[in-house]
């Protein structure tokens, strides 16, 4: 069965206090790796997407990696702004549905 | 295209009655998707649909629970005789193609009481 788990659960840090975000997974042939974010009421909006061990993407503040068993997501002198819940999620290879962590929870204190 | 919609944004029954959430995708999506966030829990895929098809209801409860999406309209998801765990937020999200990333709704807010 395909499985993420995302740690630390909470994150609290200073602003521009910089840090990364765990996502574990396991998946029967990964056809991508999805990282979002999610603000109290709303929906979880798209950040990035990873298809292979190796690869990096940037946004801003925000880096995200990728190997074969985990993925990372770095925050480099974050603000308060950045505060929201981080999740993660896998497509298996041949699948729709996005198979996703319980999500990191990160505030950032000014 | 204001993105995916999602209405109610919040929807109160009281046990036994019957919810109906819509979404309408963004425009030129023809995939969707529903998930459900319990209190304290990550989201949890439910069904995904394209035009009058049921693709994958793998995440679905077997009873109460069905979805659609027609030809015209929205697609609808709807739990007959809720009870209280049905409460949670239920979101939809679509796509244009099953290569391409999902863009979530802002979902429903379902309270049973």
């Amino acid at each position: 069965e395909d499985q993420v788990t995302q740690s630390p659960e909470a994150l609290r840090l200073q602003e521009g206090e910089s840090s990364s975000l765990n996502c574990s997974y396991t998946v029967s042939g990964l056809r991508g790796l999805f990282w979002y974010r999610q603000d109290p009421g709303k929906g979880p909006e798209f950040l990035f997407t990873l298809y292979s061990a190796g690869e990096e993407k940037e946004k801003e503040r925000l880096k995200a990696t990728l190997t074969k068993k985990e993925s990372f997501l770095h925050i480099t002198a974050p603000k308060p702004e950045d505060s929201a819940t981080y999740l993660c999620a896998v497509q298996a290879r041949g699948a729709q549905k996005l198979v996703f962590g319980q999500g990191t929870r990160l505030t950032i204190n000014p | 295209n204001a993105g995916v919609m999602q209405n109610p944004r919040h929807l109160v029954r009281r046990r036994g009655q019957e919810a109906r959430l819509r979404c309408s995708p963004m425009k030129g999506h023809s995939h969707v998707y529903w998930y459900r966030q319990l209190p304290e829990e990550g989201l949890k895929f439910m069904v995904y649909l394209q035009k009058e098809n049921i693709i994958d209801e793998s995440g679905m409860p077997k009873e109460r629970f069905s979805a659609e999406f027609p030809k015209e309209g929205p697609s609808i998801l709807r739990i007959q005789q809720v009870v209280r765990g049905d409460s949670a937020a239920y979101f939809c999200a679509s796509s244009s193609g099953e290569l391409y990333g999902y863009t979530f709704g802002s979902g429903t807010r379902l309270t049973v009481v």
